[in-house]
Order: structure tokens, then C-alpha cells, then sequence
């Protein structure tokens, strides 16, 4: 069945540093992928999504590309802020709706 | 219209208390899901209605009762709650359920209700 894969945390970083949080997906078809963010005390936001190979998401500067080939959907950002500290979500739209298990980054000052 | 809209933000109650969350959506979708989530963890399904008929109940206590009152409406009954039950509470909807077409299974969520169980 579809399942997701991700990269399991916390991860630290220090301000300005290079954020990679790795996803894999295994699924029948053709899904949908999205990374959702969660800060302290609030509900799910959609960060970025894909809906088809190649396609590249991106929002607030962060950015993540479907690669089919891969099976893979890695979320990236080029300098991170104290204020990106949350738990990241990948999740896949197939048949149904998976999540991964999430990644809890804290970034410090 | 794309919110999913959810009260009360915040619930504290006893045990022996009942109580209903609210979640509501105007943006047409025809499959509407309740989520359990601990903290730093992913949200876990509880129930899926998909046209107002109840789908998927995920092995649920019968402490917690769903209702969709109508296409755009779900409520969350609570009664007799253990404390282990707190925890954030999240309505989502999409287009469709179980569908083929994937981008119609893109979730839609709410912020949440935080339920304290004393």
C-alpha cells in the first residue's frame, strides 16, 4: 500500500543554516505530495505542495521538488529563521491520505 | 471560501462531563475526517464521513460519538472522557474520499480544538 517515509529528527540548527528534511514515498498511481507545518501550539498548515512529477513546491522559501525517479519529495530551505521552528509534515494524496511520522526542528539564534 | 473552521479552540472538562466540538467547511467538499494528534506526532484518523455517511471508524472508544449534520457540518460528542484523551483535536474535509483522482483527496484543515480531560 502507499506509505510515506521521513526523515526522523529533532534537528538543530543554528540561523542561517541550510535545511534539508528528507521524504520518501512508495505509491500505486499517481499521488499528490505536501509538506504541512505545525508551530508550537497550533493546528496543521499546508506549507507547499506537488501534484505531479517534477513539479517543484515552494512558499515562504521553502521549496521541495516530486522526483518520480527517486520517489522522493525533500523539503529544502536556503537559511533558516529562529521563527521556522516547528515540526514538519510530509504527506501523500493517493488513494488516501498518509502522513509521515514528522520532523521537530528547532533553530537557534 | 477555503477555511475549515473549528469550536471551541481550547476545552476543559471532567470526566463525567459531555461535550461537543464543532467543525464546519463551505467549500463543497464532500468528505469531512475527525484527527487525534499528541504532540510532536502525526495526527491519527478516528472517522472519515464521506456524503454524510460515516465511512471509516478507526476502532474508536464509544466515548467519542461522531455526527455530520449535513454536507458542510461535523460535530464530536464527548461523555465519560479518561484524561488520556487530551490532546489537540483536528477537523479536516476534502473533495472526495477514496478517490482515484489524487488531488481530490487533498485535506483541508482546521486549527484544532485543544481538549483537556481532568
Amino acid at each position: 500500500g502507499d506509505s510515506v517515509t521521513q526523515m526522523e529528527g529533532p534537528v538543530t540548527l543554528s540561523e542561517e543554516a541550510f535545511l534539508t528534511i528528507n521524504c520518501t514515498y512508495t505509491a500505486t498511481g499517481y499521488p499528490s505530495l505536501f509538506w504541512y507545518v505545525q508551530y508550537p501550539g497550533e493546528g496543521l498548515q499546508l506549507l507547499l505542495k506537488a501534484t505531479k512529477a517534477d513539479d517543484k513546491g515552494s512558499n515562504k522559501g521553502f521549496e521541495a521538488t516530486y522526483r518520480k525517479e527517486t520517489t522522493s519529495f525533500h523539503l529544502e530551505k536556503g537559511s533558516v529563521q529562529v521563527s521556522d521552528s516547528a515540526v514538519y509534515f510530509c504527506a501523500l494524496s493517493g488513494n488516501q491520505f498518509y502522513f509521515g511520522t514528522g520532523t521537530s526542528l528547532t533553530v537557534i539564534p | 471560501d477555503t477555511e475549515v473552521t473549528q469550536t471551541p479552540k481550547h476545552l476543559v472538562m471532567g470526566m463525567t462531563n459531555k461535550k461537543s466540538l464543532k467543525c464546519e467547511q463551505h467549500m463543497g467538499h464532500r468528505a469531512m475526517y475527525w484527527y487525534k494528534q499528541k504532540a510532536k506526532k502525526p495526527p491519527e484518523l478516528m472517522f472519515v464521513y464521506s456524503y454524510e455517511k460515516l465511512s471509516i471508524n478507526e476502532s474508536v472508544p464509544s466515548r467519542f460519538s461522531p455526527e455530520c449534520p449535513n454536507s458542510s457540518l461535523l460535530n464530536l460528542h464527548l461523555h465519560a472522557l479518561q484524561p488520556e484523551d487530551s490532546a489537540l483535536y483536528l477537523c479536516a474535509s476534502s473533495q472526495e474520499f477514496r478517490t482515484s483522482a489524487s488531488s481530490y483527496n487533498e485535506q483541508f484543515f482546521g486549527p484544532g480544538t485543544r481538549l483537556t480531560v481532568l
